[in-house]
């Protein structure tokens, strides 16, 4: 199993602003993933990161918003860009092997509350 | 569109007091089924997947079970570290590959 880490971990930002979150995984992998966890709602993905090209995004969620990077085969990005305090979530990586039967690893979260 | 429903929302145990989760699934080429464990500010930790019907799995005092539209975690004489979040999430065919669609999971207590 992959140990994935997110910088940072929780940040308190004002309305207008963006925020990028890191996440680092210790082995490479195939799939990178970017999900945001609500208060009393189900983990929603945004997007799936992809090595080399653009990030593909789930609807309802753009690239303006949420741009993503992923530079190499452990590092990847999101920017939540022009916050607004509907922003406020919790924001998680995950990564995952080639096979779409693999599950998914995740890492810590990132809190982020938006004034 | 892929569905997941868990229930019950929250369940308070005593310890050794068995019981079980629900989680039940609409979706299209089921392609796993998976639970996770979540504790407080901290990400989902992943427990099992089940791929078809009639397959189970066990570790320590938890066993997940699987039907053509519903799964259950059992949890045999609970202990209080046992206390979480318990998640399930489907994967199908339709649309992305690799996309989790999660409920939005079962809130565990086990007091002592």
């Amino acid at each position: 199993s992959a140990v994935i880490s997110q910088k940072p971990s929780r940040d308190i930002c004002q309305r207008g602003t963006s925020l990028t979150i890191q996440c680092q995984v210790d082995s490479q992998v195939t799939m990178m993933f970017w999900y945001r966890q609500q208060p009393g709602q189900s983990l929603t993905l945004i997007a799936t990161a992809n090595q080399g090209s653009e990030a593909t995004y789930e609807s309802g969620f753009v690239i303006d918003k949420f741009p993503i990077s992923r530079p190499n085969l452990t590092f990847s990005t999101l920017t939540v860009s022009n916050m607004s305090p509907e922003d406020s979530s919790i924001y998680l990586c995950s990564a995952s092997g080639t096979s779409a039967y693999n599950e998914q690893f995740f890492g810590p979260g990132t809190r982020l509350t938006v004034l | 569109e892929d569905q997941v429903t868990q229930s019950p929302e929250a369940l308070r145990l005593q310890e050794g007091e068995s019981s079980s989760l629900n989680c039940s699934y609409t979706v299209s080429g089921l392609r796993g089924l998976f639970w996770y464990r979540q504790d407080p500010g901290k990400g989902p930790e992943f427990l099992f997947t089940l791929y078809s019907a009639g397959e189970e799995k066990e570790k320590e005092r938890l066993k997940a079970t699987l039907t053509k539209k519903e799964s259950f975690l059992h949890i045999t004489a609970p202990k209080p570290e046992d206390s979480a979040t318990y998640l399930c999430a489907v994967r199908g065919s339709g649309g992305s590959n690799y996309k989790l669609t999660f409920g939005k999971g079962t809130l565990l207590t086990v007091n002592p």
